[in-house]
């Protein structure tokens, strides 16, 4: 079974600030890593995945993510935020022959202040 | 590009009714999912399918079925509606083989009072 903690329920930031949201897996087996993104009363929409190869993976928006094996940790940044990049942010993990069903943490809420 | 579609947006049901919750994509994918919401839980996998005639249980699928009797859509259903249902329920699909990507629709709003 796999399982997905993201360290930070909350994060405030200010505009044009550095930031990153934490996410650690735990899994028996390899799996494939995501991070999608919830705008209010709307549903996912992906951001970025790694499925093999280079461990920094750009997303959408300006965001990208870096797989470390090691740490299991596949961590979401963004260089400098925008108002519009207020949200909830959720990683999820799918383990190859799974049938792409994914196993999401409980989300960080990203707040992005003037 | 509707995507994936979910009938209805909201709805409120009283305990021990029942309802079914249509998802219709239009992305001729294999793989349809259905996920409920709940504050602080993330998402969680209700039911799934991986093609058409075909479901699976997920990790939370007591006192919901499902049925996939055509390609492009997945309904899940309520049988006796319980407080402990009262969630924001998303359908996804998946293409599968490489493209991994999943799409979600807007979500239902139930509340069982």
């Amino acid at each position: 079974a796999q399982s997905v903690t993201q360290l930070d329920s909350q994060v405030p930031v200010f505009e044009e600030a550095p930031v990153e949201l934490r996410c650690n897996y735990s899994s028996s087996v390899s799996v494939y890593l995501f991070w999608y993104v919830q705008y209010p009363n709307q549903g996912l929409q992906l951001l970025l995945k790694y499925l093999s190869g280079s461990t920094l993976v750009k997303g959408i928006n300006g965001f990208e993510a870096e797989f470390n094996k090691s740490q299991t940790s596949f961590h979401l940044r963004k260089p400098s935020v925008h108002i519009s990049d207020t949200a909830e942010y959720f990683c999820a993990v799918s383990p190859p022959g799974s049938n792409y069903k994914l196993t999401f943490g409980k989300g960080t809420l990203l707040t992005v202040n003037p | 590009n509707a995507g994936v579609t979910q009938t209805p947006k909201f709805r409120v049901l009283k305990t021990g009714q029942s309802m079914t919750l249509l998802c219709a994509q239009d992305m001729n994918h294999e793989y349809m999912y259905w996920y409920r919401q709940d504050p602080g839980m993330g998402l969680r996998l209700i039911h799934y399918s991986v093609g058409e005639g075909t479901t699976a249980k997920g990790e939370v699928p007591d006192g919901y079925n499902v049925s996939r009797l055509k390609k492009q859509n997945f309904l899940l259903g309520l049988e006796s509606a319980a407080p402990s249902q009262t969630s924001v329920y998303f359908c996804a699909s998946t293409q599968g083989q490489m493209n991994t990507e999943a799409f979600f629709g807007q979500g239902t709003r139930l509340t069982v009072v």
